[in-house]
């Protein structure tokens, strides 16, 4: 059974600051998925990145994904409150399986 | 689009009783999945279907819990018995059939007592 882990499982920063989110797993991934989700509402699609040391930017967001393929990270610079979510990847196996992490919970003061 | 519709949003209910969740997906998607959210085990997939047929409905965790897909835009979810442990926000999402985004639906936050 393939795990992923997220990490860290909370994060509180300022506004403006800058944070790292992580999503790893024993196993290789065929491509991954980060998502966010807002309270009440279902997730939404960020990005998606298939190719070992893939870097995708959306505005302030950078998406990494490990030359392995076991690892991905997620960048935002400069925090703003609107960024308050729970940010979850998504890894897809080769065989098949497909599995969310548990998520990360961040939450940006103003 | 109105996006994936489900219905109802929130549900309340005894033990035993017979839940039925409902999804209409984004039309013209081919495929459907179930999933749960809860906070000790995180966003959980049920079962998905592929052209209202189920493909994978391993994580169906017991018999209790059944899924259909009548025609391509109405599934159903049922839960017969319920149960306490049942209690999560169950959502559907939905995507077609050439690109890897899902469109996820706002979810049914049910309470079993």
């Amino acid at each position: 059974t393939q795990l992923l882990e997220q990490s860290p499982q909370f994060l509180s920063i300022q506004e403006g600051e800058n944070l790292t989110v992580y999503c790893n797993s024993s196993s290789v991934f065929s491509s991954l998925q980060w998502y966010r989700q807002e309270p009440g509402e279902g997730p939404v699609l960020l990005v998606t990145v298939v190719t070992g040391g893939e870097v995708k930017k959306l505005k302030r967001l950078t998406f990494q994904f490990g030359d392995a393929r076991k690892d991905s990270s997620l960048h935002i610079t400069a925090a703003q409150p609107g960024d308050t979510g729970l940010y979850l990847c998504a890894g897809f196996f080769y065989n098949n399986d497909m599995r969310f992490g548990a998520g990360t919970r961040l939450t940006v003061k103003p | 689009d109105a996006g994936v519709i489900q219905s109802p949003r929130h549900e309340v209910t005894e033990m035993g009783q017979e839940v039925t969740l409902r999804c209409k997906p984004i039309s013209g998607h081919d495929y459907l999945f179930w999933y749960r959210q809860t906070m000790m085990r995180g966003l959980e997939l049920l079962i998905y279907f592929n052209n209202n047929v189920p493909i994978d409905d391993s994580g169906m965790p017991e018999d209790r819990f059944s899924a259909k897909m009548p025609n391509a835009s109405f599934s159903t979810l049922k839960i017969q018995p319920s149960e306490p442990r049942d209690s999560a926000v169950y959502f559907c999402a939905s995507r077609g059939l050439y690109t890897d985004t899902q469109y996820f639906g706002p979810g049914t936050r049910l309470t079993v007592l």
